[in-house]
């Protein structure tokens, strides 16, 4: 099946600066990827949604300005979160699927779970 | 806007009984269902996905069905095993472009030998 890798999977930070987060599909190219949050005991979250080569669209009430994302390439997505502060940590998870336009069958990364200090 | 209720947070079962768990939304009957395994600080697992049109669809020991009348989804596990003790999350398109897709709080369930 296919593979999607997020690195890295466990960060601790303080408060101010920024951390990057990875998200590669391994064996497939993910026109879309889809950036999640998570906190304990609570559904996942869409964020934003990824397009390679064009800007990411942000769910109401993500700060576009905070959660950098970029998508360069067909297999690497990138989500910054700039300025971190405590009420920023929690478990981010990204997404993609093969399968062009469609939310069918997503392959998740691992996830990272974020710490602010 | 859709919303998804999976009722119950936790279930616990013996090894070898049948779990059964929820899923109802509330809005309009989505062209598609999917559930998903997590397991603790994991991404989830795909495992199945159901179209509006089929009324069950099975895979190996899981069962999914699909009632757009009562706007529901069953998700059976049958001969359950101690390994599946998991999160388990319904999945639907938020909208009915399907542009995004919205999750369950998921039910977690504990299958005890």
């Amino acid at each position: 099946g296919a593979v999607v890798s997020q690195h890295p999977s466990r960060v601790i930070c303080k408060s101010g600066t920024s951390v990057k987060i990875e998200c590669r599909s391994l064996d497939f190219q993910a026109t879309t990827m889809f950036w999640y949050r998570q906190f304990p005991k609570q559904s996942l979250m869409l964020m934003a949604t990824s397009n390679e080569g064009s800007k990411a669209t942000y769910e109401q009430g993500v700060e576009k300005d905070k959660f950098l994302i970029n998508h360069a390439s067909l297999t690497l997505s990138t989500l910054t979160v700039t300025s971190a502060h405590p009420e920023d940590s929690s478990f981010y998870i990204c997404s993609a699927t093969p399968q062009v336009g469609t939310n069918e069958k997503l392959f998740f990364g691992s996830g990272t779970q974020l710490s602010v200090l | 806007s859709q919303k998804i209720e999976q009722n119950s947070e936790a279930l616990n079962i013996q090894e070898g009984k049948t779990a059964t768990l929820t899923c109802n939304y509330t809005n309009y009957s989505p062209a598609y269902l999917q559930w998903y395994r997590q397991d603790p600080g994991r991404g989830p697992v795909f495992l199945l996905l159901i179209r509006e049109n089929e009324k069950e669809k099975r895979k190996e020991r899981l069962k999914v069905t699909f009632d757009t009348t009562l706007k529901q989804s069953l998700f059976h596990i049958t001969a359950s095993q101690p390994a599946d003790s998991a999160t388990y999350l319904c999945a639907l398109p938020a909208n009915q472009a399907g542009t995004a897709l919205i999750f369950g709080k998921g039910t977690t369930l504990s299958v005890s030998s």
